[in-house]
């Protein structure tokens, strides 16, 4: 069964900051990785997904991530954060069955 | 196009009670999902379907949680009885594709208060 481990529970940072959301996942097969967003008030919405292809990948507002194979990991990255991106992440993983498996989250707490 | 759309957006029960909760899913997406996710956590599968067919019920506590999708269009979820533990926001979530590369569309959720 495949697992997702995602490293920061809660993440505070400052406007202009860079931002890295680190995302572990453990299955042995082939399998696509996506990053979801929660904003305040709102429904989980994707952020991006990898399927295949170029392991870089990027999704709306300025957002990327990068799955590294070696390392099981699939990181998202923002180099300048901005308040508006104050939300809860989750990291995921789909395998070809189509079940998806999720993170707990990382909340990010931008301050102006 | 019309989203997820999920009934009660919030519940108050006491345990022992049952509880139902409602989800249609945008039009044309065969696959359905049921997800729990409890404070702090991230949302744990309940149960998939595609079109009226189970995929996927083997986190489901079958002793007290039962789900359908007659016609393969709408699905309830019930709890009966319920307990404290099952407090949690119940999310649906559709996809139009089952196998690989699924990208999952979630509804507000179902949050669920056990007294």
């Amino acid at each position: 069964a495949q697992s997702v481990s995602q490293h920061n529970h809660h993440v505070i940072l400052s406007e202009a900051a860079s931002l890295e959301l680190g995302c572990n996942y453990s299955y042995g097969g082939t399998v696509n990785l996506f990053w979801y967003v929660q904003y305040p008030g709102q429904h989980l919405q994707l952020l991006l997904k990898y399927f295949s292809g170029d392991p870089l990948v990027k999704g709306i507002k300025g957002f990327e991530a990068e799955f590294i194979k070696s390392k099981f990991s699939f990181n998202l990255r923002k180099p300048s954060v901005q308040w508006s991106d104050t939300a809860e992440y989750f990291c995921a993983v789909s395998t070809n069955a189509g079940k998806s498996t999720f993170g707990d989250g990382t909340t990010l707490t931008v301050k102006p | 196009e019309a989203g997820v759309a999920q009934s009660p957006r919030y519940k108050i029960i006491e345990k022992r009670q049952s509880v139902a909760f409602w989800c249609n899913p945008i039009s044309g997406h065969a696959t359905l999902y049921w997800y729990q996710q409890i404070l702090g956590q991230g949302p744990k599968l309940l149960i998939q379907f595609q079109n009226n067919g189970v995929v996927d019920d083997s986190q489901l506590p079958k002793d007290r949680f039962s789900a359908e999708r007659l016609k393969g269009v709408d699905s309830t979820l019930k709890i009966q009885p319920a307990k404290l533990e099952d407090s949690a926001v119940y999310l649906c979530a559709s996809s139009l594709r089952t196998a690989g590369a699924n990208v999952l569309t979630f509804g507000a959720g179902s949050r669920l208060t056990v007294l």
